[in-house]
């Protein structure tokens, strides 16, 4: 079935640091993509999403370019903020979309420290 | 415009009673999707209801259940409640069409439930 991997947490960046975060996934034909973010408190937000190869999802100074080559959706940020401490979740929905099911990995936990 | 609003926020059952939770998704959205969040298995997909309809249902056992009214709004009912039942449930509500579903959730900020 459809699965998706990200890489464990909790990452500790300094502000300004640039952000990584690496997204896998397994699924039949061309899922659409997400990255969703969870506050301290709250609940998940969609961040970006990307619908189709080579698409790149954009918000917030957050890229993440949808790679079928490598079934990868990596989470990128140039320059980190305290304010991005949050956990964040790469999340697909596959392609015979039953009914809104979103497949999510088990989220990163993100600490930004000034 | 308002966001999902889920009631109670927080709640402490004991093991073998029962629980309801409610979910009121943002105007005009038709789907509504049930998630449960825990340490160690993350984010699970319960069921999701369109028009009243489950039209998707995850790997949970019966005696977890949900329902959908005329006006959106979703139920989500637990019954003979378990230690493992302790999580935050998170309601999603989508602007899904009857065709399919494009994925964007919108959540609300979860009830959660300890049981004792």
């Amino acid at each position: 079935g459809d699965s998706v991997t990200q890489m464990e947490g909790p990452v500790t960046l300094s502000e300004e640091a640039f952000l990584t975060i690496n997204c896998t996934y397994t699924a039949t034909g061309y899922p659409s993509l997400f990255w969703y973010v969870q506050y301290p408190g709250e609940g998940l937000q969609l961040l970006l999403k990307a619908t189709k190869a080579d698409d790149k999802g954009s918000n917030k100074g957050f890229e993440a370019t949808y790679r079928k080559e490598t079934t990868s959706f990596h989470l990128e940020k140039g320059s980190v903020q305290v304010s991005d401490s949050a956990v964040y979740f790469c999340a697909l929905l596959g392609v015979y979309n039953q009914g809104g099911k979103l497949i999510f990995g088990q989220g990163t936990e993100l600490s930004v420290k000034p | 415009k308002a966001g999902v609003t889920q009631t109670p926020r927080y709640l402490i059952k004991t093991r073998g009673q029962q629980v309801t939770l409610s979910c009121s998704p943002i105007s005009g959205h038709r789907s509504v999707s049930w998630y449960q969040q825990t340490p160690g298995q993350g984010l699970q997909f319960l069921f999701e209801y369109f028009s009243e309809t489950q039209r998707n249902k995850g790997n949970f056992p019966g005696r977890f259940s949900g329902r959908q009214f005329s006006n959106s709004r979703s139920e989500m009912n637990v019954s003979t409640l378990e230690l493992g039942d302790s999580a935050l449930y998170l309601c999603a509500s989508g602007a899904s069409i009857s065709g399919g579903h494009t994925g964007e959730l919108f959540f609300g900020e979860g009830s959660r439930l300890t049981v004792l």
